[in-house]
Order: C-alpha cells, then structure tokens, then sequence
C-alpha cells in the first residue's frame, strides 16, 4: 500500500472551497485514490474514489494530476457539517474487499 | 449500499473482565474488518474477520487478546479479552464490498476499562 502524506489540520470559513492535498509518491500503476470523511463519534464514510484526472460526485471532486503523485480533494461551498476528518487513501484496485489501512488524515475545522 | 449496526454501542467494563461486541450487515458481505480508534487518532486495523476460517491479525494484535468469530457472510463479533485500562477505545467494524463498492463502517463501539 503506497504512504500517503496530508496535512494534519485545516481551518476554513463557511462558504469557502476548500481544497485538501495529498502526496503519494509511490503510488502503483494499479492503484486507485480514495477519500473518507469521519465524523465526530460515527465510522469513516466513503466520498469519492478516482484514477486519473478528475472525478465529481455531489459532494466533492477529486483532482488527480498526470503523474499521479498527488491528489487534491475540493469541497466546494463548505458548511459548518464539514467540519471532520478527511482520509486519503491509496490501494490497488477498486475492490473494497481489500483491508484499508488508514493514514493520520486531515482535521477540517470549518468556522462561521 | 450496505447498513451495519453494532452492539453494543458504548459499555463500561471492570478490568480482567472481558466484553463481545457484535457486528451485523444487512447484506452478505465477502469480507469484514475490526478497527480500534483512540480518541483523536486515526483508526488502526486489528484484523480481517474471515468466514469459515480463522480471522487474519495486524502486527501486534493476537487472537488469544481479541477473538474473532465469522460464523456466516452477514455477521462478526469481536472479544476484548482481559481487559484493562489501555484496551479503552473505540472499536469499529467494517465490511467490504463486491468489485467497485466502496467500505462501510459502523457507528463503533465506545469501550472504558475502569
């Protein structure tokens, strides 16, 4: 599974966009990049999962550049209910039968 | 999508003593997975909870502290055995999908050795 490297925390104002970077130098070929969101006392929740370029869903999108080394998670518009930690996550494949090994993550604070 | 619920949600537990929590999915799942999260920390696995067989364990974690059971493709417990303080926690289950489903996590466990 490659390292992954995210910064510990962040702070950002209601309304903003915010744009969490993660760096996996070693990612594989087969590798895919995915993000968790964890709550205050809840389990980690599934946000989105890319490849290559960039991936959108209705809560977030995910930027991956061509070398593949990093990856930004954008959050556009946050509220004060985005306030949790975020997981990048990197492994072979989009078969979640795989164990998921968790990095530190990054801790968003989200201010009125 | 998958739904999993977990028992019991918080419990507060005498040292020595030893507690099951129980993980139950509302659909087969091929794997399933037991987590500990210390407050503030990321989660850390403690082993994969195979079916018909015996769970594989993380570094650091063995089967005579944490058994394992995974009679069938929709359910799991997990004993905390001998407990003392350190082993206070949260403890979460997680269950695997087919190819292209993502994780699903219960609400966890909130577990205090006094």
């Amino acid at each position: 599974l490659a390292k992954t490297t995210q910064p510990i925390s962040m702070d950002s104002y209601e309304g903003q966009e915010v744009n969490i970077t993660c760096s996996h130098n070693n990612i594989a070929t087969n590798d895919y990049i995915t993000w968790y969101q964890q709550f205050p006392s809840q389990g980690p929740r599934f946000i989105i999962q890319g490849y290559k370029t960039k991936v959108t869903n209705e809560v977030a999108s995910l930027f991956i550049p061509a070398d593949r080394k990093s990856s930004t998670l954008s959050l556009p518009r946050v509220s004060l209910s985005d306030t949790a930690v975020y997981y990048c996550l990197v492994g072979e494949g989009m078969n979640r039968d795989d164990k998921i090994i968790f990095g530190k993550g990054t801790r968003l604070h989200i201010l009125p | 999508s998958a739904v999993i619920s977990q028992k019991p949600s918080r419990d507060i537990c005498q040292r020595g003593t030893s507690l099951t929590i129980q993980c139950q999915v509302d659909s087969q799942v091929t794997m399933m997975f037991w987590y500990r999260q210390q407050p503030g920390q990321s989660l850390t696995l403690i082993a994969t909870a195979n079916q018909g067989s015996e769970a594989t364990y993380e570094s650091g974690f063995v089967i005579d502290k944490f058994p394992i059971s995974r009679p069938n493709l929709t359910f799991s417990t997990l004993t905390v055995s001998n407990m003392s303080p350190e082993d206070s926690s949260i403890y979460l289950c997680s269950a695997g999908g087919t190819l292209n489903t993502e994780a699903f996590f219960g609400q966890g466990t909130r577990l205090t050795v006094v």
